[in-house]
């Protein structure tokens, strides 16, 4: 069965520039999510997109932005990256938004900013 | 202070021994529970998900209790094997706005061994 794809899987970008991740959710999931998980840190919400519309924001900071397009894909932008910004990147899709409908995750991107 | 608690924090067993790892959250109000495992530098893995009104579910060698009225939940693996060794993650969903908001516990790093 198909699963939630991100790209790139890796990543290393400097100080202040930019990055661009992507999820591709399961076929017909119409609800995607973005997590980042620094080193021995739990999972944090960053944002969620139901039906290509912001449906929720977390931790997000003001220097990352994202949106899902009409093929349901989602993009995180990340800009003037910092250090700290060091981290795995999950993306999670689900059918719908509701609480009682499952996430399922990506692998991942790491993304290193030295 | 994090409103989902995992103990313990760190498990050792041996291979073929049973387990159980606890989560206490104090998140309200509250959708559903679940419990994910995740490897290293992985995506988390559902492994079960229950409502309010479940008090436990099972999957294969995972069985998963919750008690709604004192927030309390275990996860119970019966016969562990090798490729258990990972982290065990406890999330509670709450409803937004939106949609749904994750919180993820601290985790238990569960490590099986010969």
């Amino acid at each position: 069965a198909a699963g939630v794809i991100q790209s790139p899987r890796h990543l290393i970008k400097e100080k202040r520039e930019t990055a661009t991740l992507k999820c591709y959710p399961i076929p017909r999931h119409d609800t995607v999510y973005w997590y980042q998980q620094g080193p021995g840190q739990d999972p944090q919400f960053l944002i969620s997109f139901y039906e290509k519309m912001q449906s929720d924001k977390g931790s997000i900071p003001d220097r990352f932005s994202a949106q899902q397009f009409s093929d349901y894909h989602s993009e995180l932008n990340m800009s003037s990256l910092e250090l700290g910004d060091s981290a795995l990147y999950f993306c999670a899709s689900s059918l719908g938004n509701r609480g009682s409908y499952e996430q399922y995750f990506g692998p991942g991107t790491r993304l290193t900013v030295t | 202070k994090n409103q989902v608690e995992q103990s313990p924090q760190s498990l050792i067993i041996l291979e073929g021994k049973n387990c159980t790892l606890q989560c206490n959250y104090t998140v309200s109000p509250f959708s559903n529970l679940r419990w994910y495992k995740q490897d290293t530098g992985r995506g988390p893995v559902s492994l079960t998900i229950m409502t309010f009104s479940e008090n436990t579910k099972s999957n294969g060698r995972y069985t998963a209790t919750l008690d709604a009225d004192t927030k309390q939940s275990s996860l119970h693996i019966t016969a562990s094997q090798l490729s258990d060794s990972a982290s065990y993650i406890c999330v509670v969903s709450a409803p937004t706005g939106g949609g749904n908001k994750l919180t993820f516990g601290t985790g238990t790093q569960l490590k099986v061994e010969l």
